[in-house]
C-alpha cells in the first residue's frame, strides 16, 4: 500500500545547527514533492516544492533534495532558530489524481536557544 | 492580498445536527480543496473543485458529507447528522490556475468538536 514516513519523534537540535528531517515513501512515483510547516492551532504554510527531475532546490535557510530512486527526500533548516520551532509536513502529488496532495504525518522540530 | 478565510474557526455541533464549513480562496484563485485533519493523523485529502465543479471527491465519505463552490460566494463543506467521529480541523486550500497550480495555500482551519 502507499505509505508517506516522516519521522514522529520530535528533532531537538540548538540554535545555530542545522536541523535535518527525512520524509520517505513507498508504492508512489509522485511528479512533485512539497514541504510545509504547521504551527499549533493553524493551517499548513507552503515552504518548498520540488520536481522529480530536480535533485535539489534551495530557498533562503532552506534546502531539499529529492532522491526517486531511494524514494527519499531530506529537508534542511541551516543556522536554525527557536522561531523555526514547528511541525512539517512532506507531500506529494499523488499518482491518482494530480491536484490530490498526500501528506505525512510531519516531524516536530523544537530548536533550543 | 487576504489569505484564505475561513469560518467559523470553531464550531460545536450535537450529535445528529448539521455542519457547515466556509472557504473565501484567495483573490484570483480558482481551485478549492478540502482536507481533514484528525488527532495525531495527518492531513487528508477529501474533495477538489473548480467553481461550480467538483473534480474530484475521491476522498469523501459516501454518506452526510458534501462540497460545492458556487459562482459567487465561499465554498461550503456540509456534514449532515454529525457523529462524534467527524470532530477534527477541516482545512480548505486555494491555488491560483495556470503553472503555479500546484502550490495550495491553506487557510487556519475550523475546528468541529460534536457533543
Amino acid at each position: 500500500s502507499q505509505k508517506i514516513e516522516q519521522n514522529s519523534e520530535a528533532l531537538n537540535i540548538q540554535e545555530g545547527k542545522t536541523a535535518t528531517l527525512t520524509c520517505n515513501y513507498t508504492n508512489y512515483s509522485p511528479a512533485y514533492l512539497q514541504w510545509y510547516r504547521q504551527d499549533p492551532g493553524r493551517g499548513p504554510v507552503f515552504l518548498l516544492l520540488i520536481r522529480e527531475n530536480e535533485k535539489e532546490k534551495r530557498k533562503e535557510r532552506l534546502k531539499v533534495t529529492f532522491d526517486t530512486t531511494l524514494k527519499q527526500s531530506l529537508f534542511h533548516i541551516t543556522a536554525s532558530q527557536p522561531a523555526d520551532s514547528a511541525t512539517y509536513l512532506c507531500a506529494l502529488l499523488g499518482n491518482t489524481g494530480f491536484q490530490k496532495l498526500v501528506f505525512g504525518t510531519g516531524t516536530r522540530l523544537l530548536v533550543s536557544p | 492580498n487576504a489569505g484564505v478565510m475561513q469560518n467559523p474557526r470553531h464550531l460545536v455541533r450535537r450529535r445528529g445536527q448539521e455542519a457547515r464549513l466556509r472557504c473565501s480562496p484567495m483573490k484570483g484563485h480558482s481551485h478549492v480543496y478540502w482536507y481533514r485533519q484528525l488527532p495525531e493523523e495527518g492531513l487528508k485529502f477529501m474533495v477538489y473543485l473548480q467553481k461550480e465543479n467538483i473534480i474530484d471527491e475521491s476522498g469523501m465519505p459516501k454518506e452526510r458529507f458534501s462540497a460545492e463552490f458556487p459562482k459567487e460566494g465561499p465554498s461550503i463543506l456540509r456534514i449532515q447528522q454529525v457523529v462524534r467521529g467527524d470532530s477534527a480541523a477541516y482545512f480548505c486550500a486555494s491555488s491560483p490556475p495556470g503553472q503555479a497550480v500546484y502550490e495550495q495555500y491553506f487557510g487556519p482551519g475550523t475546528r468541529l468538536t460534536v457533543t
